[in-house]
């Protein structure tokens, strides 16, 4: 067990509806990553946050959003999905050491 | 090409062998990863490293800076290691961000 959380497991929605992935991060850590695996592209960075700012970007779709909360959980939001949009959503946090610690995914899969 | 390139892409062997992964990559980094994924999906990170050699029970990881080279040895191979491991870097100069670029991974099967 990483300490990092995901919710939902399994997220199953249809296209041209918006979804929200939760994620808190290991106790202490102010990093928040966000991460795309899909079975043609592979593991992909979309987002970091760092401490309730974001500090980079990656392949991130407009229609895709994050945030991270004064409590340090982080969020992301997918609107207008597309079939594309199935994967698996990883979310992962870092303190002091730069580690990085994975939360177990959420899978998407968009009818 | 890719930033990160792993070989070989898939691997199979028997229980007790002595395993080598590689990966390669053609940026300035400030360190290295290596992960784990197992069948149901979970990533857990092996090793981050920035130079030099490390050492986990069965596992050890090595990277070379000047050659943009790093590999993953698993001694004494065991079924339960069957997995994918995906090596990914940290990239020099991001703004204080260590957003991970990825290899696409190496599947990993052992057999009795």
């Amino acid at each position: 067990d990483s300490g990092v959380t995901q919710t939902p497991k399994h997220l199953i929605t249809a296209t041209g509806q918006r979804v929200t992935l939760r994620c808190s991060p290991r106790s202490g850590d102010l990093s928040v990553y966000w991460y795309q695996q899909s079975l043609d592209q592979g593991l992909q960075f979309l987002i970091q946050y760092y401490n309730g700012e974001e500090r980079a970007k990656g392949n991130i779709l407009e229609r895709f959003s994050a945030q991270q909360f004064p409590d340090l959980h982080s969020e992301l939001n997918l609107s207008s999905l597309e079939l594309g949009d199935s994967a698996l959503y990883f979310c992962a946090s870092s303190g002091t050491n730069y580690e990085q610690y994975f939360g177990p995914g959420t899978r998407l899969t968009v009818t | 090409k890719n930033e990160v390139e792993q070989s070989p892409q898939n691997l199979t062997a028997q229980e007790g062998e002595f395993i080598t992964i590689n990966c390669s990559y053609s940026v300035g980094i400030s360190a290295l990863h290596w992960l784990q994924q197992h069948p149901g999906g979970g990533i857990v990170s092996l090793f981050m490293l920035s130079s030099g050699k490390k050492k986990h029970g069965r596992l050890i990881a090595t990277i070379n800076i000047q050659e943009k080279h790093s590999s993953l040895h698993i001694t004494a191979s065991h079924p339960r290691d069957s997995a994918v491991y995906i090596c990914a870097v940290e990239g020099v100069s991001q703004g204080g961000s260590e957003k991970l670029v990825f290899g696409k991974g190496t599947k990993l099967t052992v057999n009795p």
